[in-house]
């Protein structure tokens, strides 16, 4: 059974820090990762997908990647309110796009 | 915008009902999935679909089966309820046979077996 796992949190962060999230996968053949964002009681909204080991950075977010220790994170700077939410980390597996998602971090940003 | 339209968001059924959840999405996505969402265990595929009339079963597809039987609309249909299946159902769509492009979710159906 292929896998992906994420600490359920919740993650607390101040206003303003660097929340980091992360998730590894079983599989080592995964190729494509995904972070996505979900409000509650809304669907999950793409923040960032990443394809080659390091960095890729979209404004705030950092996603990082490390094949090798089947590993995936994202990084948040100067977090904010809106920013509390849980995140779900997703993996490609099998083709046609079909996603294995972890169970989600709760992150909660406080004033 | 691609949209991905859930008909009917709040469901509440009794045991042993017929339940029908439909989907529709509107940029000629081949691919379409049904998820259900449950505290602590995060999305499970239920089924895909990959073309008109394919499909192909996902981690959990007992209980359920799907149709499709035009392209933009994908049907997750639960033959005989169980309060088991309570939970959030998620439709997705995306193209190509891949792995790389990104997948868009509908707003959910929230289904209560009673």
């Amino acid at each position: 059974q292929k896998e992906v796992e994420q600490n359920s949190g919740p993650l607390s962060v101040p206003e303003g820090a660097i929340a980091s999230l992360n998730c590894t996968y079983s599989d080592r053949g995964s190729q494509s990762f995904f972070w996505y964002r979900q409000y509650s009681g809304k669907s999950p909204e793409l923040i960032m997908f990443i394809y080659s080991n390091g960095d890729k950075e979209d404004g705030r977010f950092t996603a990082q990647l490390n094949k090798a220790s089947q590993y995936v994170s994202l990084l948040i700077r100067d977090s904010q309110p809106s920013d509390s939410a849980t995140y779900l980390c997703a993996v490609g597996s099998g083709g046609y796009n079909k996603l294995i998602f972890g169970a989600g971090t709760r992150l909660a940003v406080h004033p | 915008d691609v949209k991905v339209t859930q008909s009917s968001r709040y469901l509440v059924k009794r045991t042993g009902e017929k339940v029908f959840l439909e989907c529709v999405q509107d940029m000629d996505h081949e691919n379409m999935f049904w998820y259900r969402q449950d505290p602590g265990l995060g999305l499970r595929l239920i089924y895909f679909s990959y073309d008109v009339k394919m499909k192909e079963k996902g981690d959990i597809p007992e209980g359920y089966s799907v149709s499709r039987e035009k392209k933009e609309r994908f049907s997750l249909i639960l033959e005989s309820a169980s309060t088991n299946q309570t939970s959030m159902y998620l439709c997705a769509s995306s193209f190509g046979q891949g792995n790389g492009n990104t997948i868009y979710f509908g707003e959910g159906s929230w289904l209560t077996v009673v």
